[in-house]
Order: structure tokens, then sequence, then C-alpha cells
């Protein structure tokens, strides 16, 4: 069975700080791994997504992040984090029978 | 496409009443998911279709849940009785090759 999981559940930053959030899978086959944002009362949406090739992702809004295989990672960075990034971050992977399975999240807050 | 389409946005309903919340999924997607979130459990799959036929139902909380999807381009997902413990917002997404496109969601509260 294939599941992710977050290591930080909450983070504060204060703006201008780098941001990295740790995300782990366990699958043994072939992965497509993904990033999604939830800002406050809205739905998950797509920040970036990892099918092949180039291990280093670049999504939306200067984030990026990194396929590790052998560390079965794929953590989410962003260099200088917004006010505007508080939100939760959702990483998610697909094996097998393409189900998507979430982590359980993390709640960014960035403080001006 | 519009996008995955929820309804209704927001439900208020009195304990024991049924509710079905409604999703259209984007067209030429195969898998449709129902999720709900909370505060206190995060967000929780309830149940997934594969080309309209339930895979996995295992999180479906209780028998009071149940879910349908009639046919490719529609969805329900029904409580009955509800509960006052039911209030959440529920989340429908379609995917394709494993990307899941979310709906707006229904916040659903259960007084």
């Amino acid at each position: 069975a294939q599941s992710v999981s977050q290591h930080n559940h909450h983070v504060i930053l204060s703006e201008a700080a780098s941001l990295e959030l740790g995300c782990n899978y366990s699958y043994g086959g072939t992965v497509n791994l993904f990033w999604y944002v939830q800002y406050p009362g809205q739905h998950l949406q797509l920040l970036l997504k990892y099918f092949s090739g180039d291990p280093l992702v670049k999504g939306i809004k200067g984030f990026e992040a990194e396929f590790i295989k052998s560390k079965f990672s794929f953590n989410l960075r962003k260099p200088s984090v917004q006010w505007s990034d508080t939100a939760e971050y959702f990483c998610a992977v697909t094996g097998g029978y393409q189900k998507v399975t979430f982590g359980i999240g993390t709640k960014l807050q960035v403080i001006p | 496409d519009a996008g995955v389409i929820q309804s209704p946005r927001h439900e208020v309903t009195e304990m024991g009443q049924e509710v079905t919340l409604r999703c259209k999924p984007i067209s030429g997607h195969d898998y449709l998911f129902w999720y709900r979130q909370t505060m206190m459990r995060g967000l929780e799959l309830l149940i997934y279709f594969n080309n309209n036929v339930p895979i996995d139902d295992s999180g479906m909380p209780e028998d009071r849940f149940s879910a349908k999807m009639p046919n490719a381009s529609f969805s329900t997902l029904k409580i009955q009785p509800s509960e006052p413990r039911d209030s959440a917002v529920y989340f429908c997404a379609s995917s394709f090759r494993g990307q899941a496109f979310f709906g707006q969601g229904t916040r659903l509260t259960v007084v």
C-alpha cells in the first residue's frame, strides 16, 4: 500500500525566510508525485508535479521540489516566502491503480 | 472545461435529515474521489471510483454514508441520517494520469 508522510504539521516563518517542507512516500513501484496548496477557505490546487525526467521540478509562485528516489523523498522548497504563501500544503503520490494518496498536510503561517 | 463542479456549496440541515452531495467530474477523467476535511482529522479519503466502479470505500465512516456513480459524469455522496459530527467540508476530485483536480467543496453543517 502506498503512503505519504509529511514531517512538519505546522510551520511558522517570517517573510523572506527560506522554506523546506519534508515529504516521504512509501511505494514499491513507479510513482507520480505532487504538491498541492490550499489557501484559507479554498480548495486544493496543484502547486507542482513530478512524473519523470529532471528530478528538480519548478512550480508556480517560485516553489520547487526535488525528487530523491533513494530517499523516497519529494521535499518542497522556496527560497523566500511571502505572507501570501500562508496556506496548507499537501504532498501526494499516485502509484498503482492511480489512487491519489495525500499526506496529512502542513500548515504554513508566514508572519509579515 | 469548467472543472469539477460540486453542489450545493453550502448545506445546513437538521440532525436526522438526509443529505445528498453532488459532483460532476471533469470529462475524460477516469477516477473520482470523495474527501472530507475537518480541523480535527484533516483531509480524509472516503471512497474512490475508477470508471464508475467503487474501488475502495474503506474510508467511509459508517453505514450512514453511501456513494454512487451511475455514470461517468455524475456522482453522489449521501448521508442518512445526518449527525452533527458529520459537519465538515466535503471535496470531490477527479483525476487523470494521477493528477487530481478538486471541486470547490460543499460545506456541510448539521445542527
